[in-house]
């Protein structure tokens, strides 16, 4: 079991371009976090997804920021432009979903850098 | 609004000192209490959670609710528990962790 997969690992890009990040969680978890950490701090929740359904997306700047996940499995994370202040580490996690204390597994993230 | 407070940032003992990593948080209700653990090079994963009321690696951690905490201890600390350990919290059906800053332990030899 690979567990949660994230690419890319690493992204460089300029300010006011687009990214993506995309997450494979483990299979047959239905929930999916996106999680954001900045150098010193805990990660924060960006948004949740049961199946394909965004259920808690109130964290998630909405301006710039955007996420799918078509057929409640992979997803994908998009800012478009990308600010300076994006600066940050991109977590992804998943769980069963049965119960709120059910563990969330974490994928390796993905460090984006703007320029 | 629900908060964790991890209040060093750096703990830094030597090999088989007992070990104490603070954790205090704010919620008004019964909130469900975390110990999330990330080694050098690993991905974030949990050590421990309160409900289980378990022993992970030698650690364990009450929940203490007059005094709003779940400090984590280990009473004699390896090299390889050298991590940044985060506290987090959720609470009644909501499935949003609320992470505390981190503390990063150093055992040295």
């Amino acid at each position: 079991e690979a567990g949660v997969v994230q690419s890319p690992r690493y992204k460089i890009i300029e300010k006011k371009q687009p990214v993506a990040f995309w997450c494979n969680p483990i299979s047959g978890h239905n929930t999916l976090y996106w999680y954001l950490q900045n150098l010193g701090q805990g990660p924060e929740l960006l948004i949740r997804y049961e199946n394909e359904e965004a259920v808690d997306d109130s964290q998630l700047p909405k301006d710039r920021f955007s996420a799918e996940r078509l057929k409640g499995v992979d997803s994908t994370l998009k800012i478009q432009p990308a600010e300076l202040g994006d600066s940050a580490v991109y977590l992804c996690a998943s769980s069963s979903g049965l119960r709120n204390t059910d563990t969330q597994y974490f994928g390796p993230g993905t460090r984006l850098t703007v320029l | 609004a629900q908060r964790v407070t991890q209040p060093e940032k750096l703990l830094s003992v030597f090999k088989g000192a007992p070990v104490e990593l603070k954790c205090n948080y704010s919620y008004s209700g019964s909130p469900e209490l975390f110990w999330y653990v990330q080694y050098s090079r690993q991905r974030l994963q949990l050590l421990l959670r309160h409900i289980s009321r378990e022993s992970i690696k030698g650690f364990t951690a009450d929940l203490n609710k007059g005094e709003t905490s779940f400090h984590l201890k280990k009473p004699f600390a390896q090299e390889e528990d050298s991590a940044m350990y985060y506290c987090a919290l959720s609470w009644g059906s909501n499935y949003k962790l609320t992470f505390g800053k981190g503390t990063l332990l150093t055992v040295n030899p």
